[in-house]
Order: C-alpha cells, then sequence, then structure tokens
C-alpha cells in the first residue's frame, strides 16, 4: 500500500497570499488530520476530516481551512498569508478514528516571505 | 494546546546504552501513543498503550504507563545510531490527538 501522499513538498509564498496544500491518504483510511509544526510551538492540531465532514478543529484562525473530498483525498488553505505560518505543514491518516494509530506524510514546508 | 509533555527536552547517550524518555499528561485518556521523528520529516508511529495496559513490549521499546500519576515512559534499549531522532508522545484529547513539544534524542556512534 502506498502511504501518505503530500503535495508540494516545498513551498515559498509572500505575505498577503494564499496557499493550497494537498494529502492523499493511504487507501482506505476515512480520516485525514492536519498539523503545524514549528520549532517554538511544535505541533499544533489544526483539523481532522472524516467522511467529507469536519469532525474537530483545534485553536487557528478562519484564515486555515480544509476539506475532504469523496475519495478521502484532502486540501488545506490558509489565505492572507503571514510571516507566523511559515512551518512545515503535516498530514495524517487513520482508518476511521482519529485517536488511534495514525499515519504521517513527509510533509510540506511552507516559507512566507 | 499541547496535552502531553515530553522530559527531557534533549537527551545524548552513546550507542548501545539505553535511553528513557517521560511524558506527563493532564487530562484522563483513552490511550497514549509514541511517535518518531526524524529531522524534517513525517511522524512515525512507534507504540499504543491503552488505559488498561501498564506495559507494552515492541521490539526494543518497552512503555509503560502509570494513569494515576498521568504519565508514562519509552525506554529504548541497546541504542543505535540510527535511533536519533526526536521522540513525542501523544494522548487522545477530546476526540483528537494532541502531541507533546517532543524528546530529541541524539546517539553517538
Amino acid at each position: 500500500k502506498a502511504g501518505v501522499t503530500q503535495t508540494p513538498r516545498y513551498l515559498i509564498k509572500t505575505r498577503g497570499q494564499q496557499v493550497t496544500l494537498s494529502c492523499s491518504p493511504i487507501s482506505g483510511h476515512r480520516s485525514v488530520s492536519w498539523y503545524q509544526q514549528t520549532p517554538g510551538q511544535g505541533l499544533q492540531f489544526l483539523f481532522e476530516y472524516f467522511s467529507e465532514t469536519q469532525r474537530n478543529k483545534g485553536n487557528f484562525p478562519g484564515r486555515f481551512s480544509g476539506r475532504q473530498f469523496s475519495n478521502s483525498r484532502s486540501e488545506m488553505n490558509v489565505s492572507t498569508l503571514e510571516l507566523g505560518d511559515s512551518a512545515l505543514y503535516l498530514c495524517a491518516s487513520s482508518l476511521e478514528v482519529q485517536n488511534e494509530k495514525l499515519f504521517f506524510g513527509s510533509g510540506t514546508q511552507l516559507s512566507v516571505l | 494546546s499541547q496535552q502531553g509533555e515530553e522530559d527531557p527536552q534533549a537527551l545524548s547517550i552513546q550507542e548501545g546504552e539505553n535511553a528513557t524518555m517521560n511524558c506527563s499528561y493532564k487530562t484522563s485518556i483513552n490511550n497514549l501513543q509514541w511517535y518518531r521523528q526524524n529531522s524534517g520529516r513525517g511522524l512515525v508511529h512507534l507504540i499504543l498503550i491503552r488505559s488498561n495496559e501498564r506495559e507494552k513490549h515492541s521490539g526494543r521499546l518497552r512503555v509503560t504507563l502509570d494513569t494515576s500519576k498521568k504519565s508514562s515512559s519509552l525506554l529504548i534499549t541497546a541504542s543505535r545510531a540510527a535511533d536519533t531522532a526526536s521522540y513525542f508522545c501523544a494522548t487522545d484529547w477530546s476526540n483528537d490527538m494532541r502531541f507533546g513539544a517532543g524528546t530529541r534524542l541524539t546517539v553517538k556512534p
């Protein structure tokens, strides 16, 4: 089975722009979660999607949004980028329940200039 | 917000030695998991221990859980240079997984 695939691997944007990150979960996995990782804040939970519905949401501003498609693939969008949004964005998938074993992608490294 | 906190923040040992990392958490849990992350990459699941279990083994890994103290420990025996990585504990919290800040382990050859 292929693992969790995240694209792109690296991204450079400027302040004020918007960005869309993509995540393809492991085949058969229905739950997709997104995390932001920075040296100062560690891993912060963004949101989780299950069967095209956002099931849980972390404490991030509305500029961060996501969605899940019928094939379980997920995208997250960040609008009006700020310097502080520079981070490694990680996607993780699991079979059904988000608090069981997570399988992570390699992440998208976003740099905001 | 983070649910788990690892201790120590950094640990440096020689190859062949054992490495012990600790995790403390704040609220009741259903399970606790440990993950490893090599620099700049995704996390890899190591082991899951449920709240009704006290100890679990997987290869060179041993995890203990003390729910009365809200703490867990991860022991890596006979460490290798390839074990150099960051290690995170994660707890289920309000239906999602929350991660600690991690322990950075360096194993010197």
